[in-house]
């Protein structure tokens, strides 16, 4: 079985730019979610995405946003681009029974990342 | 707000040494618990999981985790470690009420010398 996939693998952009990043799940996954990862805060939350809606969102600004496609296909796009948002951008999959219906299933399976950097 | 402590930055240890990796966190709901681990180069890998059951859990590559409720902790443990296991080590922690949003702690930098 395929893994998680993302592209492109690496960006660079200037600031005030917008970019669009991609990640396709493992085949049979419905959940999607974004985290960035920086030396300095970590592995932090973006959104997840279920069935084309968005189901969860971290604490990031409206320059952040995403969509999920019928395929469970996601995107992620980043608005008015600033030094601060180069990061190692990570997609995970998961089956994503909803809360409550069973936990068997809702571990989570990383693609290899986007590396983000803005100048 | 959650939050996830590791509380060892880097850990130096030599082949054949015993590693344990303390993770807690700070909600006090139902929880899912993982470890991951992302090796020099490579993506976050799932190491080991904790829904329900047992509290010992034992994951790839001959790691194991304890779930000790009334510590809300998760410790990660091996008992033999290689060269190989070198890498960076995440704790994350998923509560139910939040659907699959992860929060990891900030990671423990392991190096392991031969």
């Amino acid at each position: 079985k395929a893994g998680v996939t993302q592209t492109p693998r690496y960006l660079i952009k200037t600031r005030g730019q917008q970019v669009t990043l991609s990640c396709s799940p493992i085949s049979g996954h419905r959940s999607v979610s974004w985290y960035q990862q920086t030396p300095g805060q970590g592995l932090q939350f973006l959104f997840e995405y279920f069935s084309e809606t968005q189901r969860n969102k971290g604490n990031f600004p409206g320059r952040f946003s995403g969509r999920q496609f019928s395929n469970s296909r996601s995107e992620m796009n980043v608005s008015t681009l600033e030094l601060g948002d180069s990061a190692l951008y990570l997609c995970a999959s998961s089956l994503g029974r909803l809360a409550g219906l069973g936990r068997v299933g809702n571990e989570q399976f990383f693609g290899p990342g986007t590396r983000l950097t803005v100048l | 707000a959650q939050s996830v402590s590791q509380h060892n930055h880097h850990v130096i240890l030599s082949e054949a040494a015993s590693l344990e990796l303390g993770c807690n966190y700070s909600y006090g709901g139902t929880v899912n618990l993982f470890w991951y681990v992302q090796y020099p180069g490579q993506h976050l890998q799932l190491l080991l999981k904790y829904f329900s059951g047992d509290p010992l859990v034992k994951g790839i590559k001959g790691f194991e985790a304890e779930f000790i409720k009334s510590k809300f902790s998760f410790n990660l443990r091996k008992p033999s470690v290689q060269w190989s296991d070198t890498a960076e080590y995440f704790c994350a922690v998923n509560k139910l009420a939040a659907g699959n949003k992860l929060t990891f702690g900030g990671g423990t930098r392991v190096l392991v010398k031969p």
